[in-house]
């Protein structure tokens, strides 16, 4: 039969430019979140996690933003540079917990 | 520092033979997740030891799959005849047990003929 994947939404971005990658979670009980970059052939890395009692985190370079009210998250990476190209997933937990649900990735591309 | 290891990097098999993944965690870590990757369902996680001991397996396919945590520094998951369907990337992870964030490894591809 055919093989049916799962699509990923994809963003397409010229270098240098800010990326915004969303994600909405579902349960309302999460209080912690955490964004990986995951390059092809490779297994997720961190990259900057939020607590629910905080709206807004900074990096370097990358911000995550919490909104609690419609249960979204956000990750936004100034001057976008071809070493970004990734797929990015959003995970989140409840309760300090070890067990984090992680969401279904974005993919990004950096255009040059 | 060393992160987390696993091995093989690749593994490829044919129907019906025994698999079996190793993962080091990442020292003084007390969590370690196995997680299985494929296009169609995404990042799976299969099980998860908390010092050493299984604590939850509920993402466990079927009896032909198990894991085990001898000791704090290394963990085995096994497949048991495999499966075409088994193919997949297999990822493994370590964290503090006092903190969420999860280190993955770089995965073992595995590819059952």
């Amino acid at each position: 039969g055919e093989n049916v994947g799962l699509h990923l939404p994809t963003l397409s971005v010229q270098e240098g430019d800010n990326s915004i990658i969303n994600c909405a979670y579902s349960n309302s009980a999460s209080d912690y979140f955490i964004w990986y970059k995951q390059e092809s052939g490779k297994g997720p890395q961190f990259i900057i996690d939020i607590r629910s009692n905080m709206d807004k985190r900074q990096g370097q370079r990358v911000t995550v933003l919490l909104n609690k009210t419609v249960k979204h998250l956000s990750l936004q990476i100034a001057a976008t540079q071809p070493g970004d190209s990734a797929v990015y997933f959003c995970a989140e937990t409840t309760g300090g917990g070890n067990k984090l649900t992680f969401g279904t990735g974005t993919q990004l591309k950096v255009e040059l | 520092d060393a992160g987390v290891i696993q091995s093989p990097r690749h593994e490829v098999t044919e129907m019906g033979q025994e698999v079996t993944l190793r993962c080091k965690p990442i020292s003084g870590h007390n969590s370690l997740f196995w997680y299985r990757q494929t296009m169609m369902r995404g990042l799976e996680l299969l099980i998860y030891f908390n010092n050493n001991v299984p604590i939850d397996d509920s993402g466990m396919p079927e009896d032909r799959f198990s894991a085990k945590m001898p000791n704090a520094s290394f963990s085995t998951l096994k497949i048991q005849p495999s499966e075409p369907r088994d193919s997949a990337v297999y990822f493994c992870a370590s964290g503090r047990g006092d903190q969420e964030t999860q280190y993955f490894g770089p995965g073992t591809r595995l590819l059952v003929l």
